[in-house]
C-alpha cells in the first residue's frame, strides 16, 4: 500500500529565504507525482508534475525533483515571498491506477 | 477555458438527507475524480469516473455513497442519509486522459451535517 509522508508538517521563514520541503512515499512503483498548493478554504493548485521518465521540474522559482529508488522528492521554493504562504501537497500516482495518493501536507508561512 | 467547476461551494444538511455535489470537469476532459478531504486530515482518493463508467471506486464508502458521470451533464456525487462524520471537503478533479496528465482540481464543495 502506497503511503506518502511529507515533513515538516509546518514551516515558518523569513521573506526572501530559499527553502526545501520533502516528500517521501514507501512504494517505488510510483507513476508520477505532482505537486500541488491549498490555499485556506480553497482547491489545489497544480504546481509542477514530475513524469515517470523524468527527474526533475521547474517552474519560476520552484523546482521539483524525483528519486524513485530511495522514495523522495523534495520541492525547492527560492527566494520565498509572503505571496507563497500555503499548504504544499505532493501526491504519486500508482502506476496502472489512475489515482493519487495524498502526503498530510507541509503548511508554510512566510513572514514579511 | 473555464476549470473544474463544483456546486454548491457550502451545503448544509440535517442528519438523514441526501447531499449531492456537482463537478463540470474542464472543457476536453474526459476523466473525473472524487477527493475527500475531512477535518486535520489529507485527501483521500474516493472513486474515478469516465464518461457514463465507473473506472475505479475502491475509496468509495459501501453504503450510502455514490457517484455517476453521464453522457450529458456533471458528474454527481450523491450520499444519502447524511452522518456528522460525512462533514468534509469533496474535491473533484478532471484530466484529459489518465496515467501520467496534469490533474485539475476544482475549488471543493464544503458539506457540513447537522
Amino acid at each position: 500500500k502506497q503511503e506518502v509522508t511529507q515533513i515538516p508538517a509546518a514551516l515558518s521563514v523569513p521573506e526572501g529565504e530559499n527553502l526545501v520541503l520533502n516528500c517521501s512515499f514507501t512504494d517505488s512503483a510510483i507513476y508520477n507525482l505532482q505537486w500541488f498548493r491549498q490555499d485556506p478554504g480553497k482547491g489545489l493548485t497544480s504546481l509542477l508534475l514530475i513524469q515517470s521518465s523524468q527527474r526533475e521540474q521547474t517552474s519560476g522559482r520552484l523546482n521539483a525533483s524525483l528519486d524513485k529508488s530511495s522514495g523522495r522528492s523534495t520541492l525547492y521554493i527560492a527566494a520565498s515571498q509572503p505571496g507563497d504562504s500555503a499548504t504544499y501537497l505532493c501526491a504519486g500516482e500508482i502506476q496502472g491506477a489512475q489515482k493519487l495518493v495524498f502526503g498530510q501536507g507541509t503548511r508554510l508561512t512566510i513572514n514579511p | 477555458n473555464a476549470g473544474v467547476m463544483q456546486n454548491p461551494r457550502h451545503l448544509v444538511r440535517r442528519r438523514g438527507q441526501e447531499a449531492r455535489l456537482r463537478c463540470s470537469p474542464m472543457k476536453g476532459h474526459s476523466h473525473v475524480y472524487w477527493y475527500r478531504q475531512l477535518p486535520e486530515e489529507g485527501l483521500k482518493f474516493m472513486v474515478y469516473l469516465q464518461k457514463e463508467n465507473i473506472i475505479d471506486e475502491s475509496g468509495m464508502p459501501k453504503e450510502r455513497f455514490s457517484a455517476e458521470f453521464p453522457k450529458e451533464g456533471p458528474s454527481i456525487l450523491r450520499i444519502q442519509q447524511v452522518v456528522r462524520g460525512d462533514s468534509a471537503a469533496y474535491f473533484c478533479a478532471s484530466s484529459p486522459q489518465g496515467n501520467g496528465n496534469t490533474i485539475y482540481f476544482g475549488e471543493g464543495s464544503w458539506l457540513t451535517v447537522v
